[in-house]
């Protein structure tokens, strides 16, 4: 049964500084790993989305990595802003199961 | 503008009682399903559709109904609420199955509270 986990399951940073995000899964056999991205309040949204064939995607300022020998992903948050405060969930699975299985998330605050 | 509508989005609902929370996309999506979030639980998948007439379990069932009649709708059935079903409620879709490229696009949430 894949199971996914996020740590840590919050962070504050100042404005400005590198972050990284980490999620690690059980079962290796995931068909992809999705990033998503969630105000208070309000739905998901889809940030970056890794196929099981590649090894990273990158969208402006953010880069997500996955290595599946590990059980590991990664979300890279550049020169951090206070818009980016929010709660940052990783997600996966899918495939022959048909079902995405979420991480508890971590809560971004970047401090202006 | 397209995507996917939760109707409501917020429901006092008192226990035994029962309701419908709907879901309507305008994607032409194949996969709908529904998750429910809970504080230190994380989204966890309540039942999911591959399409028209194909229904199937997910990690937390119990209590809960659905149906897909039309590839538009899928309506989560709650027949006798129970504190324990308060929760955010979301309903997310994609092109065919959470897999490859097919991104799942979510609903903004139904906050449901059972009294």
């Amino acid at each position: 049964k894949q199971e996914v986990t996020q740590i840590p399951a919050a962070l504050s940073v100042p404005e400005g500084e590198n972050l990284v995000l980490n999620c690690s899964f059980t079962d290796s056999a995931i068909y992809n790993l999705q990033w998503f991205r969630q105000d208070p309040g309000k739905g998901l949204t889809s940030l970056l989305l890794i196929q099981s064939s590649q090894r990273e995607q990158t969208s402006g300022r953010l880069n997500a990595s996955l290595d599946k020998s590990s059980g590991r992903s990664t979300l890279y948050i550049a020169a951090s802003q206070p818009g980016d405060s929010a709660t940052y969930l990783c997600a996966g699975g899918g495939g022959a199961t048909n079902k995405l299985i979420f991480g508890t998330g971590t809560l971004l605050a970047v401090q202006p | 503008n397209a995507g996917v509508t939760q109707t409501p989005k917020f429901q006092v609902l008192k226990t035994g009682q029962s309701m419908t929370l709907q879901c309507a996309q305008d994607m032409n999506h194949e996969y709908m399903s529904w998750y429910r979030q809970d504080p230190g639980m994380g989204l966890r998948l309540i039942h999911y559709s591959v399409g028209a007439g194909i229904t199937d379990q997910g990690e937390v069932p119990n209590g809960y109904n659905v149906s897909r009649s039309t590839t538009e709708d899928f309506p989560l059935r709650l027949l006798s609420a129970a504190p324990s079903q308060t929760s955010v409620y979301f309903c997310a879709s994609t092109k065919s199955v959470p897999s490859g490229a097919n991104v799942l696009t979510f609903g903004a949430g139904s906050r449901l509270t059972v009294l």
